[in-house]
């Protein structure tokens, strides 16, 4: 079965609020990546983070990696109706495979 | 947007009736994905491709196979379609497997009465 789990499920923010979703693992993960569907589209690659305690950044995303690999975070600073979707993390099953989804965190946005 | 064309885009069929689902790709990618996606699951592996005739399952292959014969196309088929497979199916490319981004298609709308 799904070896991440994703916290919260659902998150509504007005915005400007910040917002961060978690993914956790039972077990230390190689690699992990980030995506991003809109509503009624397909998943887009966000990031991907493959470094202990590695942090990124991509204009008001900030994506963590913890230190013993196990979890990772994104948080979005002063969000915008245009973040409005579900984000998925994937972990990477082996080297070389395939990516396994945690069940997405799904964000609405209020103005 | 990677080139990946998913065929049929939505598709209404019967309980019992054999369905294949198409994915072209144009990026000579290695790997390719077939995931579905319902509410409350995410995005589950159904199976996948890293070659040519190379093919492994992944979490809920039951009730599916899958066939490459050439890079471009991976075909997703289910033998006797039911109505649990009622699901959105997305296709996936990657160039080297899972350390490597993936993209997907447009998704293919599947509803089995």
């Amino acid at each position: 079965g799904q070896q991440v789990m994703q916290i919260p499920q659902y998150q509504h923010v007005q915005e400007g609020e910040d917002f961060t979703t978690y993914c956790n693992s039972s077990t230390t993960l190689s690699t992990i990546q980030w995506y991003k569907q809109r509503p009624g589209g397909h998943p887009v690659f966000l990031i991907q983070l493959v470094k202990s305690g590695e942090v990124k950044k991509q204009k008001r995303l900030t994506f963590q990696f913890g230190e013993a690999k196990k979890n990772s975070s994104l948080h979005i600073t002063a969000t915008q109706t245009t973040d409005v979707g579900t984000y998925f993390c994937a972990e990477v099953l082996q080297a070389g495979t395939a990516l396994i989804f945690g069940k997405g965190t799904t964000l609405s946005v209020s103005s | 947007d990677a080139g990946i064309t998913q065929s049929p885009r939505h598709k209404v069929t019967e309980t019992g009736t054999p369905v294949t689902l198409r994915c072209h790709q144009t990026e000579n990618h290695r790997y390719m994905y077939w995931y579905r996606q319902d509410p409350g699951h995410g995005l589950r592996l159904i199976h996948y491709s890293y070659g040519v005739k190379d093919t492994d399952k992944g979490e809920v292959s039951d009730g599916y196979s899958v066939s490459r014969s050439k890079t471009e196309d991976f075909l997703l088929t289910l033998e006797s379609a039911t109505s649990s497979q009622t699901s959105v199916y997305f296709c996936a490319i990657s160039e080297s497997g899972s350390d490597t981004e993936a993209f997907f298609g447009q998704g293919t709308r599947l509803t089995v009465v």
